[in-house]
This record gives structure tokens, sequence and C-alpha cells, in this order.
């Protein structure tokens, strides 16, 4: 079946520097791709839907800036926490869209990412 | 955009079948219907999915009725490992298209 990778699956940083996690669609093009931020306990929050070839929209009170995201393939998008801090510590989840329009998402398995 | 509605905690025993109920009043023509399983530090995983009447594959049934307001998850004799959250959503998967998650449901499977 579809497979979608992330990258890394766990990364530690300190505050101030940049992280990059990357999703890959393994065996199909994946013109949408969504990028999700979990907390503890919590369901998944909607942080941006990417879109290979242009910019990504970004959900209300998600800011662009801080969550750069890029689509430049139909198998690769990725997600750079710029400037983390501490408060940004989450699980980081991406899904891709399959070809058509009622095939279910894609998940890879996450990003546990810890600022200190 | 379809809103759904899920109990958030069920126990269920080893063994026993399990149905987990989604409300889904604003569902609209084109929607289907997705349910995804999660469990800790892992991506929600695809377990079935329909658009009416009844689906069934290898490890859940799913059962709409014909106003599609609602949906059922069937499990059928749970394990252990059958212990996770259970989301389901309702949409296309079109350009634009949202994928917002409810709260799901916490499947505890007691032995």
């Amino acid at each position: 079946g579809a497979v979608v990778s992330q990258h890394p699956s766990r990364v530690i940083c300190k505050s101030g520097t940049s992280v990059k996690i990357e999703c890959r669609s393994l065996d199909f093009q994946a013109t949408t791709m969504f990028w999700y931020r979990q907390f503890p306990k919590q369901s998944l929050m909607l942080m941006a839907t990417s879109n290979e070839g242009s910019k990504a929209t970004y959900e209300q009170g998600v800011e662009k800036d801080k969550f750069l995201i890029n689509h430049a393939s139909l198998t690769l998008s990725t997600l750079t926490v710029t400037s983390a801090h501490p408060e940004d510590s989450s699980f980081y989840i991406c899904s891709a869209s399959g070809e058509r329009g009622y095939s279910p998402l894609h998940f890879g398995n996450g990003t546990r990412l810890t600022v200190t | 955009l379809a809103k759904t509605t899920q109990p958030i905690s069920m126990d269920s025993y080893e063994g026993q079948e399990v149905n987990i109920t989604c409300s889904h009043n604003n569902i609209a023509t084109n929607d289907y219907i997705t349910w995804y399983q999660q469990f800790p530090s892992q991506g929600p995983r695809f377990i079935i999915q329909g658009y009416k009447t009844k689906v069934t594959n290898e490890v859940a049934s799913l059962f709409i009725p014909a106003d599609r307001k609602s949906s059922t998850l069937s499990l059928p004799r749970v394990s252990l490992s059958d212990t996770a959250v259970y989301y389901c959503l309702v949409g296309v998967n079109t350009g634009g298209f949202k994928t917002i998650f409810g709260a799901g449901t916490r499947l505890f499977v007691k032995a």
C-alpha cells in the first residue's frame, strides 16, 4: 500500500536553532500534503496544507514565517521550524493525499521535536 | 466542512465486539467517511472508508445508514493491541480539503 516516510522520527535541538522535517510519498505522487501538530492526549491540529508548486495555506493562528513549508516536488514536502523555542516542542505529523479525491490519507509516523 | 462527534472514550474486554459511532449531521453529498486508528507516538493509520451502506475489510466493518448522518465502526473480537484512539473523518481529498480531526474516541481494551 501507499507509504509516507517522515524523517527524522525524533529530534532534540537547542532554543534558537531551526529544524527541518521531511515528508516523502514513496510510491505515489502527492499533489497535496498536510502538516499537523499534536500535543499529548490531544487530537491532531492542522497547521497547513501544502500544494506542490505553490505556496502553502496556513491555518489561522499558525505563523507562516515560523513554520516554513516547501513542497517542491510531487513526492516531497518539508516543514522547517525556524528559531525553535521550548513551546514548539510537540509531535509533528504529515499526511499525503492520494490520486483520487476520495482516497484515504496516508500519514507519516511523526516527528517528536524537543527544544531545550 | 462536516463536523464529527464521537464518544470521548470507551472500554472493552478482549474478544468482545466494539462499535464506535460517529455523528456527522451536515455531511455533504460528495463526502466519504473514513476511519483512522492512532497509537501513541505514531501517525494515524487508515482502517476503513465508505460512502453508504456497509463496507467490510479484514480488520473492521463500517455501517452507514441511508441518511448518512452517522456511521458506526465495528471492530470484531478486539485484542489488547486494539487499544488506541479512533478518528472519524468526513470529506473528500480535493484541492483545499481540510483534514480537520475531531477529538477521537479512546478505546481501552482490558484483559
